[in-house]
């Protein structure tokens, strides 16, 4: 079984650019999350789908970060404009159910740096 | 608000000793721990869960033990191998929060052959 996939898996850019990251879950997994993971802390949700479907958003940054899940498969992450606080790695996670008791997969995460 | 917190940022031990990693958390609303294992490159992967309705649940070398009194919980590796050698993080949802996890800061574990 394949798993979560990403990409990039890299990206240096410049304060006030754009960039944007890609996911592509487990197949049949409903359920679709991105966390941001600062150096020496734990992930933190920024966003969670159920299908094509907004379920939390409570801890993202929605002047500057927007995220999209299209025919309820893949999404992407987009970050305008980025800041210097923005570096971190993004992780795209998929589950079954909604519900945590089916544990999330983590994909291998895109490295963001910006200068 | 840190939520729950890993006190020990690395622990070093022996190949074929026990490896005790700690974790404590605040919200009380929390029902259900988890524990991840990150390599370095990768995504964290799930380990072993516990609901708080239990207090411990054992998976070969892996036990994690829940004290709900003191908003504590541990993960046991015995014996442990230098392939155990990673980033392990607490995560714990609550029953108001959907399926969303707070996560720990992470514990770096070095097994030394």
């Amino acid at each position: 079984e394949a798993g979560v996939a990403q990409s990039p898996r890299y990206k240096i850019i410049e304060k006030r650019q754009s960039v944007a990251f890609w996911c592509n879950p487990i197949s049949g997994h409903a359920t679709l999350y991105w966390y941001q993971q600062i150096l020496g802390q734990g992930p933190k949700l920024l966003i969670q789908f159920q299908n094509n479907g907004v379920v939390d958003d409570s801890q993202l940054p929605k002047d500057r970060f927007s995220a999209e899940r299209l025919k309820g498969v893949d999404s992407t992450l987009k970050i305008q404009p980025a800041k210097l606080e923005d570096s971190a790695v993004y992780l795209c996670a998929s589950s079954f159910y909604r519900t945590v008791y089916n544990e999330q997969f983590f994909g291998p995460g895109t490295r963001l740096t910006v200068l | 608000d840190q939520q729950v917190k890993q006190n020990s940022p690395s622990l070093s031990v022996q190949e074929g000793r026990i490896s005790i990693l700690n974790c404590d958390y605040t919200n009380s609303m929390f029902d259900y721990f988890l524990w991840y294992k990150k390599y370095p490159a990768e995504g964290p992967t799930f380990l072993i869960s516990i609901s708080s309705i239990k207090d411990k649940n054992e998976d070969g070398r892996f036990t994690v033990f829940l004290n709900k009194s003191a908003k504590h919980l541990s993960l046991h590796i015995v014996p442990s191998q230098p392939g155990d050698s990673a980033v392990y993080f607490c995560a714990a949802r609550g029953e108001t929060s959907g399926s969303r996890l707070t996560f720990g800061e992470g514990t770096q574990l070095t097994v030394n052959p």
